[in-house]
């Protein structure tokens, strides 16, 4: 139940298309839910997050789907460019003080020209 | 941009042989944890810390591991007599509070032979 599953496990997409990484959760307490771009040799960095009060957040050229009925997040990319070629995990964080972060698998993201 | 740096940035020790992580946390980030990352895996929480105690730990956080503050700013993970399969990317993260971002270091690439 503290899973959090990912897919798919790698991605190909073409410069200027649009990359979609998928979320799914089973535990209902999880209330943040974040996603981390890593770059090879490199720790994760926090891309963006969002709560699950709203169904969809922007920032730039990456958003954030939510469907809470379903349990389920999503990553967009739009105009995706080869400097987004990255390892991207979803994450989530309970709602009683837990503070820890539950990653997904992760997806390779590969941007070709 | 504040930073969480971690060192070394490659260890390699002998199986049985304790080991030393070292992390200096974001200046006011009260919130401090280990997560770790066997390669080509996802990222696995192993041990939060607040308030100079650990606030949680995970399966993996055995009787191996310790944490500590020693001396109020580096943050570091002992691992006692590490085994093969300790050998991983040991990644530290701040944070200022619950549910908030929490900053990852670059990590330290563990190597037990």
């Amino acid at each position: 139940q503290q899973q959090v599953k990912q897919s798919p496990q790698s991605l190909i997409v073409q410069k200027g298309g649009i990359s979609i990484i998928n979320c799914a959760y089973e535990n209902t307490a999880f209330d943040y839910f974040p996603w981390y771009q890593q770059f090879p040799g490199k720790g994760p960095a926090l891309l963006i997050a969002i709560r699950p009060d709203v169904s969809e957040k922007k920032e730039g050229r990456f958003t954030i789907s939510f469907n809470k009925s379903a349990k389920q997040f999503s990553l967009h990319i739009m105009d995706s460019q080869p400097g987004d070629s990255a390892t991207y995990f979803c994450a989530a964080i309970t709602n009683f003080g837990n503070e820890k972060l539950t990653f997904g698998t992760g997806t390779r993201l590969t941007i070709i020209p | 941009e504040p930073e969480v740096t971690q060192t070394p940035s490659h260890q390699v020790t002998q199986m049985g042989q304790e080991v030393i992580l070292r992390c200096v946390p974001i200046s006011n980030h009260l919130y401090f944890y280990w997560y770790r990352q066997i390669l080509g895996q996802k990222v696995e929480f192993l041990v939060s810390f607040y308030n100079n105690e650990i606030s949680e730990k995970s399966e993996i956080f055995d009787d191996q591991f310790s944490v500590e503050r020693p001396d109020g700013s580096n943050f570091t993970l002992k691992i006692r007599s590490t085994k093969l399969e300790d050998s991983a990317m040991y990644f530290c993260a701040t944070s200022t509070g619950r549910n908030t971002e929490a900053f990852f270091g670059q990590g330290t690439r563990l190597t037990v032979v």
